[in-house]
């Protein structure tokens, strides 16, 4: 039982334009989400994370929204560019989890190529 | 700082065989998971240790997967006897303090069970 989702496997942008990518979650226990990249043969950096308290946090290129009724977030990237090109992760934590306050619980990943 | 490294890159083995897999995490964080990827499918939690204590191995797929965490230092995963459906790559993260805190994940130990 998937309770993290990534409806999508891979994801095609031209540079300059804005990247999507989107993550549905089953668990109504998660408060903390986070978006992972990943590049080839090396492990997932810590890209964005936000609170169940918001809606939206920013980082330069990088929003995460969160739509929590609907159990859906997703990773904005504007403007894209071809070293964003890597499988995105989604997770998310829950505090009901209370011996393992950090595990995290990822969805199959989006791979995204951003094309010059 | 040095970052988490895992030990070895690569590893192909027999099925019943037993391979131990290695990872140091940065210096002075308290919390290592290991995770799974298994066939480009999600990344799978494994277990959890604060310093040398297992917090929450829920994630271990049966008994033929044994972590331990010396002193609170490095970590190892053995895995005996290997399986075909234990061929994947293991992840180690590590972290400074329990909570939200960032996890810090190595490059990984990409394990092939022939």
């Amino acid at each position: 039982d998937q309770q993290v989702k990534q409806n999508s496997p891979s994801l095609s942008v031209q540079e300059g334009r804005i990247s999507i990518l989107n993550c549905d979650y089953t668990n109504s226990m998660f408060d903390y989400f986070l978006w992972y990249k990943k590049y080839p043969a090396e492990g997932p950096t810590f890209l964005i994370s936000i609170s169940s308290i918001k809606d939206k946090n920013e980082d330069g290129r990088f929003t995460v929204f969160l739509n929590k009724s609907a159990k859906h977030l997703s990773l904005h990237i504007v403007p894209s560019q071809p070293g964003d090109s890597a499988v995105y992760f989604c997770a998310a934590s829950d505090p009901a989890g209370g011996t393992s306050y950090g595990k995290l619980t990822f969805g199959q990943g989006t791979i995204l190529t951003v094309h010059p | 700082e040095a970052g988490v490294t895992q030990f070895p890159s690569h590893s192909v083995i027999e099925k019943g065989q037993t391979v131990t897999l290695r990872c140091d995490p940065i210096s002075g964080h308290d919390n290592l998971y290991w995770y799974r990827r298994v066939m480009g499918k999600e990344i799978k939690f494994l277990l959890h240790f604060v310093k040398e204590s297992k917090q929450d191995e829920s994630g271990m797929p049966n008994n033929r997967f044994l972590a331990e965490r010396t002193g609170g230092t490095y970590s190892t995963l053995k895995v005996q006897p290997a399986e075909l459906e234990d061929s994947g790559v293991y992840f180690c993260a590590s972290s400074p303090f329990r909570g939200r805190e960032t996890q810090y994940f190595g490059p990984g130990t990409r394990l092939l069970v022939l």
